[in-house]
């Protein structure tokens, strides 16, 4: 299995460009969420899925749009590209949301908006 | 709201030297705390989760207790591969999200 895979590795975007991070997991898990790392901050919640279909927004859900169409994918779309998006940004994984606490994270994105 | 806050930000120990990482928590009604290992440029990995007060878990050199009010990982006779970011996080009852701490940064010198 590859687990949780995250692609680019690393972006530049210029404010107001839009782009969309992607995110797939081959272990059909049906829980899958983004999350954000900034410096003194912690990691904090941006989108989360339980399924297929079905998505929710986490604690810092604006400016960020997702979709969930099959069990394995679940991008991360930036809308209008700001500094204040500049982060490295992990996508998660687990088996479901009753166990969801043991996720499988990505290696990252890090991402900087100019 | 939900609250963790981790001590110290960071720790440089002696290869050998066992010591402890503070987590301590502010939740509305604890479902679960997690321990997690982050190394640079990567992303986290799952060590341990909690559930009640006067639980212990072990893994190797680590082990985590929790009570109330606060969580420990302890870490015995380190080796320098134990040098990571160690990262703390809660889930309150009824609730699917995770309130991460910002971390302790290991440093385990040979």
């Amino acid at each position: 299995n590859a687990g949780v895979t995250q692609t680019p590795k690393f972006q530049v975007l210029k404010t107001g460009q839009s782009m969309t991070l992607q995110c797939a997991q081959d272990m059909n898990h049906e829980y899958m969420s983004w999350y954000r790392q900034d410096p003194g901050m912690g990691l904090r919640l941006i989108h989360y899925s339980v399924g297929a279909g079905i998505t929710d927004q986490g604690e810092v859900p604006n400016g960020y749009n997702v979709s969930r169409s099959t069990t394995e994918d679940f991008p991360l779309r930036l809308l209008s590209a700001a500094p204040s998006q500049t982060s490295v940004y992990f996508c998660a994984s687990s088996l479901d949301s009753n166990s969801y606490n043991e996720q499988f994270f990505g290696p990252g994105t890090r991402l900087t908006v100019l | 709201e939900d609250q963790v806050t981790q001590s110290p930000e960071a720790l440089r120990l002696q290869e050998g030297e066992s010591s402890s990482l503070n987590c301590s928590y502010t939740v509305s009604g604890l479902r679960g705390l997690f321990w997690y290992r982050q190394d640079p440029g990567k992303g986290p990995e799952f060590l341990f989760t909690l559930y009640s007060a006067g639980e212990e878990k072990e893994k190797e050199r680590l082990k985590a207790t929790l009570t109330k009010k606060e969580s420990f990982l302890h870490i015995t006779a380190p080796k320098p591969e134990d040098s990571a970011t160690y990262l703390c996080a809660v889930q309150a009852l009824g609730n699917e999200k995770l309130t991460f701490g910002t971390g302790t940064r290991l440093t385990i010198i040979p």
